[in-house]
């Protein structure tokens, strides 16, 4: 079983829809969590942090569950800028705060 | 843009050759972190340096081997190249060995025939 898991996608959206990613993970000691978006052949760039309490930045929120060890991201009112693949992250204290990445979910928003 | 910068951008080396790639972080980042990312895949933790020593490995053979400088920059070295080390090489730093975010430079794209 991968540490880090999400649906490869793709997820083909029309523009202005919601839609949801699900990330699940394995090390219920994981401590930090990561939304990164990736567009195709560049680097991944950060997109949010994902805290306890859950998060806001405009158009996105990030819900962590740890009971469950699955991580959210949702896009409300989807751009045409918001296709690329959706990369999630975790760390934690016991593997020296490495990173743990998905394979990521790839977006695709149709006008 | 992040600050970290790579170079080269592209190179294309053949099998059995070496090839170094080179990472400048973030301006008072100290900590530095490389990937493997083949295509439609996340990417590969390598290793990590924080303040000039290794400081984690991931499931890589010896002959990949990196250094980083007094001034955080960083070096990654692939010996005996072969056709699976093509990839998009990426460089992160960061502060203080990931407590916080990472930030990418755009990467080295690594062409092995």
């Amino acid at each position: 079983r991968k540490e880090v898991e999400q649906d490869p996608g793709p997820f083909n959206v029309p523009e202005g829809a919601t839609v949801a990613f699900n990330c699940t993970y394995s090390n219920s000691a994981s401590q930090s969590f990561f939304w990164y978006r990736q567009d195709c052949r560049k680097e991944p760039k950060l997109l949010m942090s994902v805290y306890s309490s859950g998060n806001e930045d405009g158009r996105f929120t990030a819900q962590l569950n740890r009971a469950s060890q699955y991580i959210s991201l949702l896009i409300r009112d989807s751009k045409l800028s918001d296709s690329a693949t959706y990369l999630c992250v975790v760390n934690s204290r016991d593997s020296n705060y490495q990173l743990i990445w998905g394979a990521g979910t790839k977006l695709i928003i149709k006008p | 843009e992040t600050g970290v910068t790579q170079s080269p951008t592209h190179l294309i080396k053949t099998r059995g050759q070496q090839v170094t790639l080179r990472c400048s972080s973030q301006s008072g980042h100290n900590t530095v972190s490389w990937y493997q990312q083949a295509l439609g895949q996340g990417p590969q933790f390598i290793f990590q340096y924080y303040r000039e020593e290794e400081n984690g490995r991931g499931n890589f053979p010896p002959r990949f081997s990196g250094l980083q400088f007094p001034n955080y920059s960083s070096e990654l070295n692939v010996n005996a190249l072969e056709l699976d080390d093509s990839a998009l090489y990426l460089c992160a730093s960061s502060l203080e060995r990931n407590l916080y975010e990472q930030y990418f430079g755009p990467g080295t794209r690594l062409t092995v025939t």
